[in-house]
């Protein structure tokens, strides 16, 4: 069974401060890994699909990197806005359709 | 685009009553997850559709739950009788397979 584990549970950054996530997976053939936000009352939302090991991609302030076990979403200068809880998914290539499987999430906190 | 549309936003029942939550899904997209968050146990998926057809109800709880999708553009998800565990936050979301799923902004049900 696909086991995805993401690491902080939670994160307090000062406005500012890098810092960077963890998601580790245990997949037995990995089609893609998927990273979302979740803002309070919201539902999640798409930020990025690594599909392979050694592939990197970014938006404004973040930057999200993949291996063959693991995956790191990379904070660069946070700001208030950025605080939100982020998930990240995997989709398994013997999954039918893009099933995906979702780890725990980290809650970030910045503070100005 | 309107994005995933859910209906209701808020859900408040009593227990033993009958609840349907709605989902209208992104134009074009072929794909329908229905998942259901609570503090405890994360984000999980109770069903997915692929062109209409169930694929996976492994996640659906129990015979209290049911879904259908009786055309491209719409969906819903009925819990009967629905008891207190129930209470969560249900969200819908929609994907033109294989790519990235896009999520409603959910169905919050406390169930009394």
């Amino acid at each position: 069974e696909d086991q995805v584990t993401q690491s902080p549970e939670a994160l307090r950054l000062q406005e500012g401060e890098s810092s960077s996530l963890n998601c580790s997976y245990t997949v037995s053939g990995l089609r893609g890994l998927f990273w979302y936000r979740q803002d309070p009352g919201k539902g999640p939302e798409f930020l990025f699909t690594l599909y392979s090991a050694g592939e990197e991609k970014e938006k404004e302030r973040l930057k999200a990197t993949l291996t063959k076990k693991e995956s790191f979403l990379h904070i660069t200068a946070p700001k208030p806005e950025d605080s939100a809880t982020y998930l990240c998914a995997v989709q398994e290539i013997k999954a039918a359709g893009n099933k995906l499987t979702f780890g725990g999430g980290t809650r970030v906190l910045v503070k100005p | 685009d309107a994005g995933v549309i859910q209906s209701p936003r808020h859900e408040v029942t009593e227990m033993g009553q009958e609840v349907t939550l709605r989902c209208k899904p992104i134009s074009g997209h072929n794909s329908l997850f229905w998942y259901r968050q609570t503090m405890m146990r994360g984000l999980e998926l109770l069903i997915y559709f692929n062109n209409n057809v169930p694929i996976d109800d492994s996640g659906m709880p129990e015979d209290r739950f049911s879904a259908k999708m009786p055309n491209a553009s719409f969906s819903t998800l009925k819990i009967q009788p629905s008891e207190p565990r129930d209470s969560a936050v249900y969200f819908c979301a929609s994907s033109s397979e294989p790519y990235e799923q896009y999520f409603g902004p959910g169905t919050r049900l406390t169930v009394t």
